[in-house]
């Protein structure tokens, strides 16, 4: 069972670069949700879906894009880095209510935008 | 504006004694609560929830207490172990529209000495 993966673990970047960071899971959950993690600010919500083709934003959106084609991959686009974005991002999915099953995250994706 | 605070950023307790983690909320909407753990260099993991129906839920050494009157919830580990040590986050989630979404407070770091 590889549950959450997220690639790449670590990535540097210059503004104004794009990149995109990698969450596929194997576990056949319709939830899927990107958070970030800034020291001192505990995780915050970015994009979120509820299963294929369907996305939103969280509290977090400007600057990411996302798309859910499938079920499996919830990849998280950087549209123009900004040392803003300079943070660790995690991915998490859920097999229903989050309350019920409690969300599955990955380890995580260290970016540094310089 | 803060909606769930955990005002203890550090907390640090004898092995075998219990570890209490406190976290308050402001938003009335919220109902259903959560608390993950975090080692260094992983991702979050789900440790245990409780519904706003309920005012206590236990799973082993893990209870959490709810008091819907004073939004406040609490966990209680007993008895500590030095394999404890990790960042608690209290999470909630609103019923209706977007109850997918998780807000998290900003995180406990406990310490359990041998």
């Amino acid at each position: 069972n590889a549950g959450v993966t997220q690639t790449p673990k670590f990535q540097v970047l210059k503004t104004g670069q794009s990149m995109t960071l990698q969450c596929a899971q194997d576990m056949n959950h319709e939830y899927m949700s990107w958070y970030r993690q800034d020291p001192g600010m505990g995780l915050r919500l970015i994009h979120y879906s509820v299963g294929a083709g369907i996305t939103d934003q969280g509290e977090v959106p400007n600057g990411y894009n996302v798309s859910r084609s499938t079920t499996e991959d919830f990849p998280l686009r950087l549209l123009s880095a900004a040392p803003s974005q300079t943070s660790v991002y995690f991915c998490a999915s859920s097999y229903g209510r989050h309350y019920q099953y409690g969300y599955t995250f990955g380890s995580g994706t260290r970016l540094t935008v310089v | 504006d803060q909606q769930v605070k955990q005002n203890s950023p550090s907390l640090s307790v004898q092995e075998g004694r219990i570890s209490i983690l406190n976290c308050d909320y402001t938003n009335s909407m919220f109902d259903y609560f959560l608390w993950y753990k975090k080692y260094p260099a992983e991702g979050p993991t789900f440790l245990i929830s409780i519904s706003s129906i309920k005012d206590k839920n236990e799973d082993g050494r893990f209870t959490v207490f709810l008091n819907k009157s004073a939004k406040h919830l609490s966990l209680h580990i007993v008895p500590s172990q030095p394999g404890d040590s990790a960042v608690y986050f209290c999470a909630a989630s609103a019923r209706g529209g977007g109850s997918e979404k998780l807000v998290f407070g900003k995180g406990t770091k406990l310490t359990v000495n041998p």
